[in-house]
């Protein structure tokens, strides 16, 4: 099956760093990868749509500038979270799909934790 | 607007008993719906996708059913087990594009 990882799994750092979080697909070209932040006892909530070689779409509410998304090639996104602050602090979930149509399938990650002091 | 309601909001059941999770949507023009099991700090897998002309599917001991009509779904855990306890999402796609909607999703915990 179609396998996406994220690294780091974790990462703590200080208030007013960044922090780049990657997401790749393994064994397939993702025209379309996905990011995702989930809030503790809360369902996921999508922050961005990136397609590769073009400019990421955010939704409602979610800072551009802020949150950097780069979507360079067919198996590689990441999302950079610039000038963090505590309230950044959440599970950050990406997921990619192969092919438009379809199920619409998307294959999600496993997830990095971020924790800002 | 397009909404995915999840029932109950948790759950506790003893090991070895079924289960069923609800929910219900009002996502139009509707694709398919899946449903995901998300581990504790992991990302969700999809255990079943249904369109809308497909009444049941099942996985193992997982069974979703859909009733298009009424717009609802379930997920039925069958002999369950201390490694189902997590949360069950259900996400519904739209007939066109990328959004999926995703439900509050169910917390269950499995005790022994």
């Amino acid at each position: 099956g179609a396998v996406v990882s994220q690294h780091p799994s974790w990462v703590i750092c200080k208030s007013g760093t960044s922090v780049k979080i990657e997401c790749r697909s393994l064994d397939f070209q993702a025209t379309t990868m996905f990011w995702y932040r989930q809030f503790p006892k809360q369902s996921l909530m999508l922050m961005a749509t990136s397609n590769e070689g073009s400019k990421a779409t955010y939704e409602q509410g979610v800072e551009k500038d802020k949150f950097l998304i780069n979507h360079a090639s067919l198996t590689l996104s990441t999302l950079t979270v610039t000038s963090a602050h505590p309230e950044d602090s959440s599970f950050y979930i990406c997921s990619a799909r192969d092919r438009p149509g379809g199920y619409n399938e998307q294959f999600f990650g496993p997830g990095t934790r971020l924790t800002v002091l | 607007k397009n909404q995915v309601e999840q029932s109950p909001q948790s759950l506790i059941i003893l090991e070895g008993k079924n289960c069923t999770l609800q929910c219900n949507y009002t996502v139009s023009p509707f694709s398919n719906l899946r449903w995901y099991k998300q581990d504790t700090g992991r990302g969700p897998v999809s255990l079943t996708i249904m369109t809308f002309s497909e009444n049941t599917k099942s996985n193992g001991r997982y069974t979703a059913t859909l009733d298009a009509d009424t717009k609802q779904s379930s997920l039925h855990i069958t002999a369950s087990q201390l490694s189902d306890s997590a949360s069950y999402i259900c996400v519904v796609s739209l007939e066109a594009g990328n959004m999926l909607t995703f439900g509050g999703g169910t917390r269950l915990m499995v005790k022994p």
